[in-house]
């Protein structure tokens, strides 16, 4: 059973416009979701992470909005740029574990 | 600043043959150290952790093992390899247990034939 779900797989933009990705969990106990970006051949990058007491976490062009109602997430990045092309994960942790769990990723194509 | 290091960057094995994959960290004290396996084009999947010198433990089974017999450092290996163990290995830390915030290295690619 996939814990955390994203969506869509790939993802297509032209520069200049806001990509939007999207994630799901389904444990309600999950409390610490950060996003990672992964250029081919390297290790993933923490990009940005939020914490489920808040609902909205911004850091320049990236920003996450976050509903625990509906458990669900989603990653914008504004004034997209073709350095942006990467794979974006999404994961999840309950609160004091070590155990982070990884979507399947988006993979975002920015056309210039 | 904190860096980590992974060791080989690249390896091709036969079926069968023995592996010994490397981490180190410098710059932080007695962090958690993660493992991690990628398929090609797929998600992470944690492997192992570890709180401090001498204690690993298991997240999955994948007929792997891992050690840590330094505390700068983080061993994945096994004494007989699969086609399945073929992938991207990373190593990850974090700062204190509980923290969530955790930090990859540049990854190990096995290629096993």
């Amino acid at each position: 059973q996939q814990q955390v779900r994203q969506s869509p797989q790939s993802l297509t933009v032209w520069e200049g416009e806001t990509a939007i990705l999207n994630c799901s969990y389904e444990n309600s106990a999950f409390d610490y979701f950060p996003w990672y970006q992964q250029f081919p051949g390297e290790g993933p990058a923490l990009l940005i992470a939020i914490r489920s007491v808040s609902d909205k976490k911004e850091d320049g062009r990236f920003t996450i909005f976050f509903n625990k109602r509906e458990k669900k997430l989603s990653l914008h990045i504004t004034d997209s740029q073709p350095g942006d092309s990467a794979t974006y994960f999404c994961a999840a942790s309950q609160g004091g574990s070590a155990k982070l769990i990884f979507g399947e990723g988006t993979k975002l194509t920015v056309s210039s | 600043a904190q860096t980590i290091h992974q060791w080989p960057v690249a390896e091709i094995k036969a079926v069968g043959s023995p592996l010994s994959l490397g981490c180190t960290i410098k710059g932080k004290s007695s962090p958690n150290l993660y493992w991690y396996w990628q398929a090609t084009g797929g998600t992470l999947q944690q492997l192992f952790y570890s709180i401090t010198v001498g204690q690993v433990e298991s997240v999955v089974q994948l007929n792997l093992s891992a050690s840590r017999p330094k505390d700068d450092q983080f061993i994945l290996s096994t004494e007989k390899l699969l086609l399945s163990h073929s992938g991207f290995y990373l190593c990850a830390w974090s700062r204190d247990w509980g923290v969530a915030e955790q930090f990859f290295g540049p990854g190990t690619r096995l290629t096993v034939l």
